[in-house]
C-alpha cells in the first residue's frame, strides 16, 4: 500500500518556465515532508522540507507547498534550468524519526534548453 | 570528506548465493540505514542502526542481515539471494535519527539476481 504517490512519472518543461511536481499522500498522520533530487548513478540528495505546521517553504528557486486538507504537496521550481533535470522524490514521515519515512516512486523532470 | 560510499557499484548473483554490500561514511554519523528501490516504487527501508552495536528492522527486512561494529561501517548481507532481491540498494546516514536530520545517500549498488 503506497502511502505516498507521485502520479506523474515524467514531466518536461522549457528552460526558464515553472516546473510543478506533485505528490499525494494517504496517511493523515504524516507531519513532515521532504523532497529529494536524484541524478543518474548518484544517490538521492536532500532538496527541501516542510513541517505540517507550515503551508509553504522557500529556498531560492525551490518552493514547497503543503495542502493538508487535500493531502497534497507540490514542489515549484522557478525558473527551471537544464541542470534541474533529474528524478524528484517526495517523502513523508508520521513520527519523529527517520525510520518511518515513506517515499514516492519519483517524477523524472526534463528541462529543455 | 568522501561522504557515503558503497561497494560494489554493480553485482550479478545466482539464486542461492550470498554476498555483502558494503557501506561506509566518514561524517561521524550515528544513524545509518539501507533502502531498496524497485521500479515504480519508492525507496523502502530494509534495516537501520542508531549507533554502533544497535540495529533494527525496517519495512522490508526479510532475507537481509546487518551489523554495526563501528560508527563508520554498515554492511548489508544477503544470506541466500533470490530473484525478488534484484533491486538498487542505497545506504544512507545522518547525524541523528530525528526526521529533521538530513539523510545523505550513497551512490547505490545495482544488484541482479538470476
Amino acid at each position: 500500500d503506497q502511502q505516498v504517490k507521485q502520479n506523474s512519472p515524467s514531466l518536461s518543461v522549457q528552460e526558464g518556465r515553472i516546473s510543478i511536481l506533485n505528490c499525494d499522500y494517504t496517511n493523515s498522520m504524516f507531519d513532515y515532508f521532504l523532497w529529494y533530487k536524484k541524478y543518474p548513478a548518484e544517490g538521492p540528495t536532500f532538496l527541501i522540507s516542510i513541517s505540517s505546521i507550515k503551508d509553504k517553504n522557500e529556498d531560492g528557486r525551490f518552493t514547497v507547498f503543503l495542502n493538508k486538507s487535500a493531502k497534497h504537496l507540490s514542489l515549484h521550481i522557478v525558473p527551471s534550468q537544464p541542470g534541474d533535470s533529474a528524478v524528484y522524490f517526495c517523502a513523508a514521515s508520521a513520527s519523529w524519526n527517520n525510520n518511518d519515512m515513506r517515499f514516492g516512486a519519483g517524477t523524472r523532470l526534463t528541462v529543455k534548453p | 570528506n568522501a561522504g557515503v560510499t558503497q561497494t560494489p557499484k554493480f553485482q550479478v548473483l545466482k539464486t542461492g548465493q550470498s554476498m555483502t554490500l558494503q557501506c561506509a561514511q566518514d561524517m561521524n554519523h550515528e544513524y545509518m540505514s539501507w533502502y531498496r528501490q524497485d521500479p515504480g516504487m519508492g525507496l523502502r527501508l530494509i534495516h537501520y542502526s542508531v549507533g554502533a552495536g544497535i540495529t533494527d528492522q525496517g519495512e522490508v527486512p526479510n532475507g537481509y542481515n546487518v551489523s554495526r561494529s563501528t560508527t563508520e561501517d554498515f554492511p548489508l548481507r544477503l544470506l541466500s539471494a533470490a530473484p525478488s532481491q534484484t533491486s538498487v540498494y542505497f545506504c544512507a546516514s545522518s547525524y541523528g535519527v530525528r526526521e529533521e536530520e538530513t539523510q545523505y545517500f550513497g551512490p547505490g549498488t545495482r544488484l541482479l539476481v538470476l
